[in-house]
């Protein structure tokens, strides 16, 4: 199987404070890699599209820099929130292609809840 | 953007087979029909896909109708830990090379023992 992780899987912390998450593709290589926020009893809203060693295409709506997407090597991709607000607080999924076709799996981390106090 | 309509909620009996249905009327004909689920407070799991056959796999049947305008998919024997939200979609070119999933609301199955 394709195994997505994130870390962490939950984050509290306080207002005016940048969180970073960890999105990683355990046993593959990842071309692209996606960042989705889901508010509860919503969907899944993508945020931003990254692939390795390029800059993110971000979602109209999503502010880049405030969510700032890293996307350093084939196995690793970064969002940092910064300037954390009470309204940021959401839950935060990532997922991973091997390529970037139309028939390409995304493959899902389990998400990280965070709580912006 | 084409997009998808899905009931809200279905209700299943365990060891029963269950009938998601999804109308995409706007379909275009190089949009791929993906079905994921998510299970509460987990990452979507992937279930489906297909373009214009209909596709067989582990976990699922989808049952493209001939216009490609609905498709419909089967899970032959429902268990308790089918319970989740099921989405289809339809996946869209970005850009470029890059092709992205927009989820909708989709269907919330629940599975009665």
């Amino acid at each position: 199987g394709a195994v997505v992780s994130q870390h962490p899987s939950w984050v509290i912390c306080k207002s005016g404070t940048s969180v970073k998450i960890e999105c990683r593709s355990l046993d593959f290589q990842a071309t692209t890699m996606f960042w989705y926020r889901q508010f509860p009893k919503q969907s899944l809203m993508l945020m931003a599209t990254s692939n390795e060693g390029s800059k993110a295409t971000y979602e109209q709506g999503v502010e880049k820099d405030k969510f700032l997407i890293n996307h350093a090597s084939l196995t690793l991709s970064t969002l940092t929130v910064t300037s954390a607000h009470p309204e940021d607080s959401s839950f935060y999924i990532c997922s991973a292609t091997r390529t970037s076709g139309p028939t390409d799996t995304q493959y899902f981390g389990p998400g990280t809840r965070l709580t912006v106090l | 953007d084409a997009k998808t309509t899905q009931p809200n909620s279905m209700e299943s009996n365990e060891e029963e087979p269950v009938h998601l249905p999804c109308n995409h009327s706007t379909i275009s004909g190089t949009d791929y029909i993906h079905w994921y689920r998510q299970l509460p407070s987990q990452g979507p799991e992937y279930v489906i896909h297909g373009l214009t056959s209909n596709v067989n796999n582990r976990m699922a049947s989808l049952a493209i109708a001939e216009d490609r305008k609905s498709s419909t998919l089967i899970l032959h024997r429902a268990t308790l830990r089918d319970a989740a939200v099921y989405y289809c979609i339809l996946e869209m070119n970005s850009g470029g090379s890059n092709y992205k999933l927009t989820f909708g609301k989709g269907t919330l199955l629940t599975v009665n023992p």
